[in-house]
């Protein structure tokens, strides 16, 4: 069975600072596909970036990256800079090889603030 | 140029009736799903279509049928609702690779009274 795990119910950050969400995953398929979703207040679902297990670099797009460690089965996301947009619920997703479907964690709350 | 939409955005309904929601893409992709995000934001795939034909069916009751006319349209009708399927439905495609991503719709917030 598939698995995501995100700790952390909330977070706070400071405006112009970086952040670390954190998301751990379980499976046994050696092929699997990492998301990161946000969903504001308005609760829409914004894709942000995605992570492939046999990618070699960690994935960057703009202020986000993910801070993958395969051995640790954990994909962290890291936003720099943040800006009072981006408090939002963030979702880390999973998808496995052959499966279409994602498996999403509970989701983590960003607050940032001014 | 909306990529994913979904109609209606709001749905509020008696216990016991019957009720659709409509999904339509057009970004061309092949896979069309439905998921439900319950009232603690947990998100949980219900069933996904690939070219029309029904490749998931997650635990799902059977007084919910998703159809797929084409693959740019998955609907899903709700028969006998109950208070318990209050929830937002989202709706979402992506192409067929397992990288793809998926692309949301909006999300229809459905309330049982």
């Amino acid at each position: 069975a598939q698995k995501i795990t995100q700790t952390q119910p909330g977070m706070f950050v400071q405006e112009k600072e970086a952040v670390t969400l954190d998301c751990t995953y379980d499976t046994s398929d050696p092929s699997y596909g990492l998301f990161w979703y946000k969903q504001p207040s308005s609760g829409e679902m914004i894709f942000l970036i995605y992570q492939g297990s046999y990618d070699q670099q960690n994935a960057t797009e703009g202020r986000y990256s993910l801070n993958f460690q395969k051995a640790r089965k954990s994909a962290n996301l890291v936003i720099s800079a943040s800006q009072l947009g981006d408090s939002a619920m963030y979702f880390c997703a999973m998808r496995r090889g052959s499966n279409y479907k994602l498996t999403f964690g509970k989701g983590t709350l960003l607050t940032v603030n001014p | 140029d909306t990529a994913v939409s979904q109609t209606p955005k709001y749905l509020v309904t008696q216990m016991g009736n019957d009720k659709s929601i409509k999904c339509e893409q057009n970004l061309g992709h092949d896979t069309m799903y439905w998921y439900k995000q319950d009232s603690k934001k947990f998100l949980k795939i219900m069933f996904s279509y690939n070219n029309k034909e029904l490749i998931i069916n997650e635990t799902v009751p059977n007084r919910f049928s998703p159809k797929s006319p084409d693959k740019a349209h998955l609907n899903l009708h709700i028969n006998s609702l109950e208070l318990g399927d209050s929830a937002v439905y989202f709706c979402a495609s992506s192409q067929v690779p397992a990288s793809a991503t998926q692309y949301f719709g909006p999300g229809t917030r459905l309330t049982v009274l």
